[in-house]
C-alpha cells in the first residue's frame, strides 16, 4: 500500500524559532498533498493544500506567511512553522494524493511542542 | 452547515459485542465518498472502511461493516466483536469532487472497549 513518512515524528521548540515539517511519499508520486492540524482532543482541520510545483491554498483562516508550504517534487511536501508561539503547538498531519487518484493517504504526524 | 457530523463524543462497548458509530453528511455532489478512520493515542490515522456514494451493497471490511443509507445521509460504523484494541477514536470523513476531493472530517467518537 501508499506509505507517507513524517519527519520528525515530535519536536520542541522554543518560541520565536522556526520549525521544518518534512512530508514524504515513499512508494508513490503525490501530484497533491494536503496537511492539517489537530489539536488535543479535537478534529483534522485542513490548513492548506499543495499541489507540485505551484503555490499552496490556504483554508480561510491559516496565515500563509506563518506556516510556510512548499512542494517542490512529487514525493516531499514541508510545512514551515514560522516564529512559533506556544499556540502553535499541535499535531500536524500531512497526507498525499497520487495523480488521477481520490484516495488519500496520511503520514503519521508530527507532534509539535512550543514553550 | 457541518460537512460531517458525529454526534457521540464518547462510547462504551463490552468487549466481544458490536457498536455502532454514528455519521451523519451534508451534500448536494450527487458523487461522493465516504470514510471511516481509527486514531488510536499514538495520533496515526488507520483508514479502515470505504463507501461510495453509487455502491448498492453496504461495504465491508472484516469486522467493520459501513450502514449506508443514502436517503438519510447517514453511513454509521458497525464493529462486530469488539476487541480491547479497538479502544481509540474514529473519524468520518466524506471526499467531495466538487470542492477538489478535499476531506470533511467529523468531531470524531471516542470509543473505550471494556473487558
Amino acid at each position: 500500500g501508499a506509505v507517507v513518512s513524517q519527519h520528525p515524528s515530535w519536536v520542541i521548540c522554543k518560541s520565536g524559532t522556526s520549525v521544518k515539517i518534512e512530508c514524504r511519499s515513499l512508494d508513490f508520486q503525490a501530484t497533491t498533498m494536503f496537511w492539517y492540524r489537530q489539536f488535543p482532543k479535537q478534529s483534522l482541520m485542513l490548513m492548506a493544500t499543495s499541489n507540485e510545483g505551484s503555490k499552496a491554498t490556504y483554508e480561510q483562516g491559516v496565515e500563509k506567511d506563518k506556516f510556510l508550504i512548499n512542494h517542490a517534487s512529487l514525493t516531499l511536501s514541508t510545512l514551515t512553522v514560522t516564529s512559533a508561539h506556544p499556540e502553535d503547538s499541535s499535531f500536524y498531519i500531512c497526507s498525499a494524493r497520487e495523480q488521477g487518484s481520490y484516495e488519500q493517504y496520511f503520514g503519521p504526524g508530527t507532534r509539535l511542542t512550543v514553550t | 452547515a457541518q460537512k460531517i457530523t458525529q454526534t457521540q463524543p464518547g462510547m462504551f462497548v463490552q468487549e466481544k459485542e458490536a457498536v455502532t458509530l454514528d455519521c451523519t453528511y451534508d451534500t448536494s455532489d450527487p458523487s461522493y465518498g465516504l470514510f471511516w478512520y481509527k486514531q488510536p493515542s499514538s495520533g496515526e490515522m488507520i483508514f479502515l472502511i470505504y463507501q461510495g456514494s453509487y455502491d448498492q451493497q453496504n461495504a465491508t471490511e472484516g469486522r467493520y461493516s459501513l450502514n449506508f443509507q443514502k436517503a438519510r445521509k447517514s453511513a454509521n460504523l458497525v464493529i462486530s466483536a469488539s476487541q480491547l484494541g479497538d479502544s481509540a477514536m474514529y473519524f468520518c470523513a466524506m471526499r467531495e469532487p466538487n470542492t477538489g476531493n478535499q476531506f470533511y472530517f467529523g468531531t470524531g467518537t471516542s470509543l473505550t472497549v471494556i473487558p
